[in-house]
Formats: C-alpha cells, sequence, structure tokens
C-alpha cells in the first residue's frame, strides 16, 4: 500500500513563527502536493512539484514555500505563520499525470494547524 | 479554467436507503476518481473511472464515467452509518493537477 506520512496531526503555533510541516511517501511517486482543506472552501492548491527541486505554484501560494530536496520528501513551509492560516494541510503524492496516464492522489493524515 | 460541481452538497439519509451522488463538468477529463474522507483524516482513494461509460462496482458502491467524460456520478445502496463521510471527485486531465469537486457530505443515520 502506499504510504503518505505527514510529520504531525496537531499543531499550535504563535503568530508571526516559522512553521514546517513534513511529509513523506514511500512509492517512489513523482508528484507530490500541498492542499489546504476549509469548510466550504474545499481543497485548494498551495503547490506541487512534478520532480526533485521542481515546484509550480497552486492557486493560494501566497505566505507558503516549499522545498523537495529529494523525491520521498516534501515540504510545506509558512514563513510567517498568521492566524488565516489555521487549517487543515493535506500532503498527497501521485505516480503520473501530465497526460501520462491515471493520476490517483494518495493523501497523508493531515495536519489540523493552529495559529494563536 | 476546469471546474467540478458536485450535487448534493449535504445529504441526510436513513440506514438501508439509496443515494446518489454527482459530479458535473463543462469540460473533459481522461479520468475521474472519487475520494471518501473520514472526520480528521485524509481523503482515501474509492475508485478510478478512465473509459466514457466505464461503470464500477466496489460492493454497494456503483461509479459510473459519462460517455463523454465530463461527469460521473456514485451510487449507494443500502446505505450504513459506516458509510458517513464527505465525498470527492477528482478530475485528472493534461495537467499534473488533479480538480476536485466541492464535495458532497453525507450522513446516515442508524
Amino acid at each position: 500500500d502506499v504510504k503518505v506520512t505527514q510529520s504531525s496531526r496537531y499543531l499550535v503555533k504563535r503568530t508571526g513563527e516559522k512553521v514546517f510541516l513534513e511529509c513523506v511517501q514511500d512509492m517512489d511517486h513523482e508528484n507530490m502536493f500541498w492542499y489546504r482543506q476549509d469548510p466550504g472552501l474545499g481543497l485548494r492548491l498551495i503547490y506541487f512539484s512534478y520532480d526533485v527541486k521542481m515546484k509550480e505554484k497552486g492557486d493560494i501560494p501566497e505566505g507558503y514555500s516549499v522545498s523537495r530536496e529529494k523525491k520521498e520528501r516534501f515540504s510545506l513551509i509558512l514563513e510567517s505563520a498568521s492566524t488565516n492560516q489555521t487549517s487543515m494541510y493535506l500532503c498527497a503524492s501521485s505516480l503520473w499525470g501530465g497526460g501520462r496516464g491515471r493520476s490517483e492522489a494518495f493523501f497523508g493524515q493531515g495536519t489540523r494547524l493552529t495559529v494563536v | 479554467t476546469q471546474l467540478l460541481e458536485q450535487s448534493p452538497q449535504f445529504l441526510s439519509i436513513q440506514e438501508g436507503e439509496n443515494l446518489t451522488v454527482y459530479c458535473n463538468s463543462s469540460s473533459v477529463f481522461s479520468s475521474l476518481q472519487w475520494y471518501r474522507q473520514e472526520p480528521g483524516e485524509g481523503p482515501v482513494l474509492l475508485v478510478t473511472v478512465v473509459t466514457g461509460g466505464e461503470v464500477k462496482k466496489l460492493k454497494r458502491l456503483t461509479f459510473q464515467f459519462g460517455d463523454a467524460r465530463k461527469d460521473s456520478s456514485l451510487h449507494i445502496t443500502a446505505a450504513q452509518p459506516g458509510d458517513t463521510g464527505l465525498y470527492l471527485c477528482a478530475g485528472g486531465g493534461s495537467s499534473y493537477k488533479l480538480i476536485f469537486g466541492s464535495g458532497t457530505r453525507l450522513l446516515v443515520r442508524p
């Protein structure tokens, strides 16, 4: 089974802190994604990466950055946390995509981040 | 911009009832996935459909991909409380990204 593991289930951080959310996948998937999920707004894509050291902005990248130094690991960084970044953060990976075939995403268990 | 609209947004039914959830778009997708998400957890993939008109069954769940590959439906027969959750459809195309629908929140009452 594909396993996507997020480093924390719950986090509480203070406004202005730099926050790191880590995600690791064990199935050699090329693509990795970070989403946030808020009530009434669905899943919104923050950033994604289709290869090591490659990244592309999603729909809501402001206030976030990412790092992918190794294929299996994709980190989301909140440069200076703010209260409006309180949310559920979901990491996902997929094997294909980009028109090359099935693009199923496999998700981690989520990180519920609260910024106070 | 590709969009996927799901309906209904909310559904509350009694155990044993049948239901259908719809996922519609004006865009063509090369594949379409359905996920179920339980509270506090990440979405879990249920099925992928790739061929127009394709029907897949997963126990009491039946998934259909429209002939034109623009829409899909999920039908649950004899719903059980364990079916409770958020159901998400997602479309794949030429991009690496999946386009997610807004979700249908299902509550099955015992």
